[in-house]
């Protein structure tokens, strides 16, 4: 069965500094996409970044980087120089090939504070 | 821009009550999803339907039922509200790609329900 571990529950980072949120997932299927979702106070998720397991070069959006590591199967979210604005949660989801239904699975998400 | 909307933001409601949750998406999307979230858990499946009329249990079924008349709308119902129901409620909805692994799965949600049930 598909699985997937965020093993922070809360972070804290200083405001303009890089960060990184851990994401390791468990499949069985050669086929799979990673997604990370933001989930600001107001409590609607915004998707952020997207990595296909047969994607030959890490993903980047923006500021968002995933630093995916097929061998280990972990999937990292980095966030560079952070924004107040970046206070959030933070969850990692992984849908696979074989499973027909398109449903997502989620981890339990990380809390990220930024500083000013 | 794919929209979901959800009935309420916020919701109070009495034990034993009838609880009706609507989700509305304006892109045409097969899949359709209700979750429940809670502190340390994530998002778990409640139910999720992939055909007007069609739906399928997913991790926590129990004590909610669904109903999709219109492949727009999906309705999460609490037949007799308990406490233990208090949660954050997110519909999401999905295009499903025969080719594109990531439309496959990417969800778009909508905005949340907070309930209450006192």
């Amino acid at each position: 069965a598909q699985k997937i571990t965020q093993t922070q529950p809360g972070m804290f980072v200083q405001e303009k500094e890089a960060v990184t949120l851990d994401c390791t997932y468990d499949t069985s299927d050669p086929s799979y996409g990673l997604f990370w979702y933001k989930q600001p106070s107001s409590g609607e998720m915004i998707f952020l970044i997207y990595q296909g397991s047969y994607d030959q070069q890490n993903a980047t959006e923006g500021r968002y980087s995933l630093n995916f590591q097929k061998a280990r199967k972990s999937a990292n979210l980095v966030i560079s120089a952070s924004q107040l604005g970046d206070s959030a949660m933070y969850f990692c989801a992984m849908g696979g090939d074989m499973d027909s239904s398109y449903k997502l699975i989620f981890g339990s998400g990380t809390r990220l504070l930024v500083r000013p | 821009d794919v929209k979901v909307t959800q009935s309420s933001r916020y919701l109070v409601k009495r034990t034993g009550e009838k609880v009706f949750l609507e989700c509305v998406q304006d892109m045409d999307h097969e899949n359709m999803f209700w979750y429940r979230q809670d502190p340390g858990l994530g998002l778990r499946l409640i139910y999720f339907s992939y055909d007007v009329k069609m739906k399928e249990k997913g991790d926590i079924p129990e004590g909610y039922s669904v109903s999709r008349e219109k492949k727009e709308r999906f309705s999460l119902i609490l037949e007799s509200a308990s406490t233990n129901q208090t949660s954050m409620y997110l519909c999401a909805s999905s295009f499903p790609s025969q080719t594109v692994l990531r439309s496959s799965y990417e969800q778009y949600f909508g905005p949340g329900t907070r309930l209450t049930v006192t």
